[in-house]
């Protein structure tokens, strides 16, 4: 079965730019029955989506990060990467990936199991 | 933006009760758009409810989903131990330019 792995240094300094990628595995990420996303979470609190590619390369990304986010996609790898520049504290989360079923229904279907960035000099 | 406020904020009872959790939208969603999950510490969330009624595969028939427009319910008919957790709703805003994600502030589910 499809399964997705976030990898990527778990410390990063402020001002610096945050570096993840997923790895796709169990399944192509070329299918073209999915999106692919990021979302992340505070400690403590809720979940924030950040951002959406699909295997052409086009991109959707949450207008309260849009500024300072870009998702990539590899199909020869299948993975996905995401880079958030411009990081502060407050970007302190679990990233997580996800896949994202996108018709008839949307919804995220299949999550990573996350993986802690911390945001300090 | 659409946002999604639920209620209550904590929910505490006791297995074998049900539970009712609420999910209220500031414009009206598709149900086509409209999901439910379950986070446990430490892990990842989990797809409970898509399409707003449809349970997810392997998701006991305990969980039932249902509502529209503005308004949806997440129901436990009988609470069993791994069922305390928190739940999220998530809807998509499929407005162009800028079709978009957003989550609930989540529902803590504690044995009472």
């Amino acid at each position: 079965q499809v399964q997705l792995q976030e990898s990527g240094p778990g410390l990063v300094k402020p001002s610096q730019t945050l570096s993840l990628t997923c790895t796709v595995s169990g399944g192509s990420i070329s299918s073209g029955s999915y999106y692919w996303s990021w979302i992340r979470q505070p400690a403590g609190k809720g979940l924030e989506w950040i951002g959406r590619i699909y295997t052409s390369g086009s991109t959707n990304y949450n207008p309260s990060l849009k500024s300072r986010v870009t998702i990539s996609v590899d199909t020869s790898k299948n993975q996905f990467s995401l880079k958030l520049s411009s990081v502060t504290a407050a970007d302190t989360a679990v990233y997580y990936c996800a896949s994202v079923v996108v018709t008839p229904n949307v919804y995220f279907d299949l999550w990573g199991r996350g993986t802690l960035v911390t945001v300090s000099s | 933006e659409i946002v999604l406020t639920q209620s209550p904020g904590t929910l505490s009872l006791s297995p074998g009760e049900r539970a009712t959790l609420s999910c209220r939208a500031s414009q009206s969603v598709s149900s086509s758009y409209l999901a439910w999950y379950q986070q446990k510490p430490g892990q990842a969330p989990r797809l409970l409810i898509y399409g707003a009624s449809s349970r997810a595969t392997g998701i006991p028939d305990r969980f039932s989903g249902s509502g529209s427009g503005t308004d949806f319910t997440l129901t436990i008919s009988r609470l069993e131990p791994e069922d305390f957790a928190v739940y999220y709703c998530q809807q998509y805003g499929s407005s162009h330019p800028n079709p978009g994600y957003t989550f609930g502030q989540g529902t803590k589910l504690e044995i009472k």
